[in-house]
């Protein structure tokens, strides 16, 4: 079956610019992570959708960035106000169902984006 | 809290030659320990996984890992190596009501002819 799509593949933006990244997760998995990678800070947490329960935002950067996932599948990462230390690959994964810990997390192929 | 330390962020082979990568965490939850495996501008794909039970777990494409608790390690091991191994590979930990990864900073395989 299909994997954990995301997009745009690459993003290219001017600092200060706002941007979306979209990710579709496996049909019927019910969790969603977000995990940003960079040269710096390697793969960190970002934020976590389980279900309909409010959403585990304690790695989000700063108040610049935002998620949300409709109907309980896609989800879209924005960032607000770009800065050059946003350049990162942002990968997305999703996971069958809670009690995640010791699930597989399935990742995607990551959107690159680089703030000019 | 949970940490993962990578020793070496850079591991060269040959091929046909042992590949040993060595991972230790730190956690104050009985752990879940992952490796996975970041071929070029593609996403993480899952190597292996320790959850509970036996400490010797068995991957895919010939990779193992032992979960030593007394060493707070995972280290990775395939006894041959291929030039197809060549990747980054990163160990992970999660635990208790932690669902989030923790990843060690990676380890770049080079395999060499």
């Amino acid at each position: 079956g299909a994997g954990v799509s995301q997009s745009p593949s690459n993003k290219v933006t001017e600092k200060g610019k706002d941007v979306e990244l979209r990710c579709d997760p496996i049909s019927g998995h019910t969790a969603l992570y977000w995990y940003r990678q960079s040269l710096g800070q390697g793969l960190e947490f970002l934020i976590y959708f389980q279900g309909n329960s409010a959403p585990d935002k304690s790695g989000l950067p700063s108040d610049r960035f935002s998620a949300e996932r409709t109907g309980g599948s896609v989800s879209t990462l924005t960032i607000q106000r770009t800065q050059q230390e946003d350049s990162a690959v942002y990968l997305c994964a999703s996971t069958p169902s809670f009690g995640g810990t010791y699930n597989e997390q399935f990742f995607g192929p990551g959107t690159r984006l680089t703030v000019l | 809290a949970q940490s993962v330390t990578q020793l070496g962020s850079h591991v060269s082979v040959s091929e046909g030659a042992l590949v040993l990568l060595r991972c230790n965490y730190s956690s104050s939850v009985p752990p879940y320990l992952f490796w996975y495996v970041q071929y070029p501008n593609q996403g993480l794909q899952l190597l292996l996984k320790y959850t509970t039970g036996a400490t010797l777990v068995k991957g895919i494409n010939g990779f193992e890992a032992e979960f030593k608790k007394s060493e707070t390690s995972f280290h990775l091991t395939k006894p041959s190596a291929h030039m197809s191994d060549a990747a980054e590979y990163f160990c992970a930990v999660s635990g208790g009501s932690n669902y989030k990864l923790t990843f060690g900073k990676g380890t770049l395989l080079t395999v060499n002819p």
